[in-house]
């Protein structure tokens, strides 16, 4: 299996502040990785695709990068409805592996 | 607009089997290119990923849980389900299903259902 490893596992931030969340996979992927945001009681929502694709109806402060095994996701100006968990996920190779999470809370 | 509903016992025994179903609207099964999938959330943990069946009929599973899991599709009913046998506690989680793009979109899951709690105990 594809090992994923997200970091921080939290993290707290401010409206408007920059935000970056790593992702690190345990063999490369190409740009097979996908992230996703999830709030408390809720299923996740596609954010980026393919490391660096927009998901249609996604805000544009959303960005993706990264290849082969090292990838980020950046917040480029934290608004109050982002305080969320995010995940990372390879579709490389199933099974189909997600990264941890990391919680973003209001500093 | 695509949605996905889950449906099924939110209480199963332990050594029966979990049953649950994902009923599509707004697109059909069928649709060539897409990925069926189920994914489960143990209570404030991580995502993980139980298995998808492509409309073809082909099927993948985590071999974590391989031996125990059926995925099927009711092209009749536009719906899709998911079997997990002999169930313990440890399967007592939050089950979603969603549609895995193709593989030029890299088979992101753009749509999902809410979720449904499913607890194993006697």
């Amino acid at each position: 299996d594809i090992q994923m490893t997200q970091s921080p596992s939290s993290l707290s931030a401010s409206v408007g502040d920059r935000v970056t969340i790593s992702c690190r996979t345990s063999q490369s992927i190409s740009t097979y990785l996908n992230w996703y945001q999830q709030k408390p009681g809720k299923a996740p929502n596609l954010l980026i695709y393919g490391a660096s694709s927009l998901q249609s109806g996604v805000p544009a402060r959303f960005s993706g990068s990264g290849s082969g095994t090292d990838f980020t996701l950046t917040i480029s100006s934290l608004q109050p409805e982002d305080f969320a968990t995010y995940y990372c996920q390879q579709s490389y190779s199933p099974p189909l592996t997600f990264g941890g999470g990391t919680k973003v809370e209001i500093k | 607009q695509v949605q996905l509903q889950e449906s099924g016992p939110g209480l199963v025994k332990p050594s029966q089997t979990l049953s649950l179903t994902c009923t599509v609207s707004g697109d059909s099964i069928s649709s060539v290119g897409y990925y069926w999938s189920w994914i489960r959330q143990h209570p404030g943990k991580g995502l993980e990923w139980i298995g998808y069946m492509y409309n073809s009929g082909s099927t993948r599973y985590n071999p974590s849980l391989r031996s125990r899991v059926t995925i099927s599709l009711d092209t009749s009913k536009n719906q899709f389900s998911l079997k997990l046998s002999s169930v313990t506690a440890a399967d007592t989680a939050v089950y979603f299903c969603a549609r895995a793009l193709p593989a030029m979109s890299y088979f992101g899951m753009d749509v999902w259902g809410q979720g449904t709690t499913v607890t194993v105990s006697s």
